[in-house]
Parts: C-alpha cells; sequence; structure tokens
C-alpha cells in the first residue's frame, strides 16, 4: 500500500556514468516532482510535471532529465555524473490543479546518491 | 527573489514547548505549510494554513500571520521522537511550493 515508492534506495556510482531513479506513485495524483536534498538539508525543486505541463528550474544541469512514461511514473535521468550530483533525491507528487492551493506533497522515501 | 527564513537550529527539553518561526517573501502566496522530516527519511506533512490565525493539531499548531509574512510552528509536550527537521513551504502565485531550508530541532532529556 506504498504511496509514492522509489529505486533504488542508495545509489553508488563513478563519475562519468549515467543513471536512472525510478518513481511511481498509486495516489491517482496529477503531479510528480523531483527534490535534490543535499548535505546541508535543503530541498531543492528540480521539476515538476503533469501530463500537461513539465516546469524545469533553471538552475538544474541539463545533464539531468525527467521521463514519464505514464501519470503515475516519474524518473529521473542523469547523464555523466559528476561528485556535486551526490545528495538525497526524493520523488513526491500531489493532487494540483492550477486553481487549487492546497497541493499537499507525499514524498517517497528518497534514494542516496554517491558520486565516487 | 523569493526567500523563506528559519532558525538553523533550536534545543528544547523534554516536555517544553518550542515555538519555531517563519518568515517568508515571496511573489503572492497561496498558503503555507509545515513539514517534519526525521534524520534520513521523507518529509511528512504536518500543517497547512492559508488564512490568518492559528490551526491546532493535538500538540502542533500553526500560525499564520499574511500582513506580516509570519508563521510559527507550535510544539507542545515535547517528546523524545519530536527530534527532526521542520521545513516551512509557502506555496506562491504560481502555484509553486518554496521551501525554507528547514529548522533542526534537537530535543533534550
Amino acid at each position: 500500500d506504498t504511496a509514492v515508492s522509489q529505486t533504488p534506495k542508495y545509489l553508488v556510482t563513478q563519475m562519468g556514468n549515467d543513471k536512472s531513479i525510478k518513481c511511481e506513485q498509486n495516489l491517482g495524483h496529477d503531479t510528480m516532482y523531483w527534490y535534490k536534498q543535499d548535505s546541508k538539508k535543503f530541498l531543492k525543486i528540480m521539476f515538476s510535471y503533469n501530463n500537461k505541463e513539465l516546469i524545469i528550474n533553471e538552475t538544474v544541469p541539463n545533464r539531468f532529465s525527467p521521463k514519464s512514461p505514464d501519470k503515475a511514473h516519474l524518473n529521473l535521468h542523469i547523464n555523466s555524473l559528476e561528485l556535486g550530483d551526490s545528495a538525497v533525491y526524493f520523488c513526491a507528487s500531489s493532487q494540483e490543479t492550477r486553481d487549487l492551493a492546497y497541493n499537499e506533497q507525499f514524498f517517497g522515501p528518497g534514494t542516496r546518491l554517491t558520486v565516487l | 527573489g523569493q526567500n523563506i527564513d528559519q532558525p538553523t537550529e533550536m534545543t528544547a527539553t523534554e516536555g517544553a514547548i518550542v515555538q519555531i518561526n517563519c518568515t517568508y517573501q515571496t511573489s503572492g502566496f497561496n498558503g503555507l505549510f509545515w513539514y517534519q522530516q526525521h534524520a534520513g527519511e521523507a518529509p511528512t506533512f504536518l500543517s497547512y494554513n492559508v488564512l490568518d490565525g492559528l490551526e491546532e493539531k493535538g500538540r502542533f499548531s500553526s500560525f499564520l500571520s499574511r500582513s506580516k509574512g509570519y508563521s510559527y510552528l507550535l510544539l507542545k509536550e515535547l517528546q523524545m521522537k519530536d527530534s527532526a527537521s521542520y521545513l516551512c513551504a509557502v506555496t506562491d502565485s504560481n502555484y509553486q511550493l518554496i521551501w525554507g531550508a528547514g529548522t533542526k530541532l534537537i530535543i533534550k532529556p
């Protein structure tokens, strides 16, 4: 009965590799998100996506790309991994419409990425 | 720019009361959230305020003053399990959620 799930939970890889993190939600939500939380614990939005619109945080390098095969899934693909990409990546979802301010977000358990 | 300020860290004693403040400057306002995040875990929803005043939910209460761009989270009868980070987040005029850096709350026996 997991609401938002992510795999893998831990990911250790070498610089320069390409990796993907998968996210699935079974809440029937319209919008999904990817966040990066660095060692200073600051949550930084990377992407928000629904079936109509992809919003990209302009500070996110284009090595990061979201891929959504369907409404319940939003995967994160990262090319040419760098040391600075080491962080915890959280997926989240919300039932959101443009005129709905109450967009409570439900978070996945996080993926701890370590780039060596 | 958009900015949310919270104290970095606070310490309190088990059984006591603690107030965590949050001030914000955002492009528009459509509500303020408080989330709790235990170490190594995902953030979880605590409260939502969109109108001025106090919202009470058990041991936790959240207050909002829109005119002052200010909110606080009040935790009563502190328990050791309340040791966590508390994140303030504001929905702006574009319905985007802007996050604060969080306040790490340490509870001592």
